[in-house]
């Protein structure tokens, strides 16, 4: 049972344009919300996270959204640049529950197009 | 980059052959962690470590069993290596638990 749920296997946005990147989730005991990004051959690099007693973090380029209620958390890329091709995981945890690991989404492939 | 060294990168070997993988960090992070990549499934965690001797199991771990006799190395070894453990292996450490991960590049593992 996926308890972090990325629907969208893939998505192209244009160079300059805004990209939006959806993650939902089902267990309501996680607290803490991560996206990472992934190159070919690397392991993920750490780009924004959020805690639950927060709806909007932002960092540069990248803002987090958090609606509880939904159970849902989107990242917004803005502007995207060529260099945000690269596929993003959505991560979730309990903070409470100790040193227990991430829980993953199965990636989204964001295509940035000239 | 996070300080974290993962060892050996690439290997190949065969069904039933012991494999150790080998995660080294130079940040003195109290948490450590192993991980799993396969196609369709994201990343799953094997095992974690929340201080040297200190390990527990996480969702995939049947097969693995880890090791951490110093705070720096974090050891994953596959006693008798089977063809769906074919896979990528990730570790990753952590500072403290309101603190994200880091990741290391990763083992290419191949069971043939």
């Amino acid at each position: 049972d996926q308890q972090v749920k990325q629907n969208s296997p893939s998505l192209s946005v244009q160079e300059g344009r805004i990209s939006i990147l959806n993650c939902d989730y089902t267990n309501s005991m996680f607290d803490y919300f991560l996206w990472y990004k992934k190159y070919p051959a690397e392991g993920p690099t750490f780009l924004i996270s959020i805690s639950s007693i927060k709806d909007k973090n932002e960092d540069g380029r990248f803002t987090v959204f958090l609606n509880k209620s939904a159970k849902h958390l989107s990242l917004h890329i803005v502007p995207s640049q060529p260099g945000d091709s690269a596929v993003y995981f959505c991560a979730a945890s309990e903070q409470g529950g100790g040193a227990d690991g991430l829980t993953f989404g199965k990636g989204t492939h964001l295509i940035i197009q000239p | 980059d996070a300080g974290i060294t993962q060892s050996p990168r690439h290997k190949v070997t065969e069904t039933g052959t012991p494999v150790t993988l080998r995660c080294h960090q130079t940040e003195n992070h109290r948490y450590m962690y192993w991980y799993r990549q396969d196609p369709g499934h994201g990343l799953r965690l094997i095992h974690y470590s929340y201080g040297v001797k200190d390990t527990d199991k996480g969702e995939v771990s049947d097969g693995y069993s880890v090791s951490r006799s110093k705070t720096e190395d974090f050891l994953l070894t596959l006693e008798s290596a089977t063809s769906s453990q074919t896979s990528v292996y990730f570790c990753a450490i952590r500072r403290e638990r309101d603190q994200p991960q880091h990741f290391g590049d990763g083992t290419r593992l191949s069971i043939l």
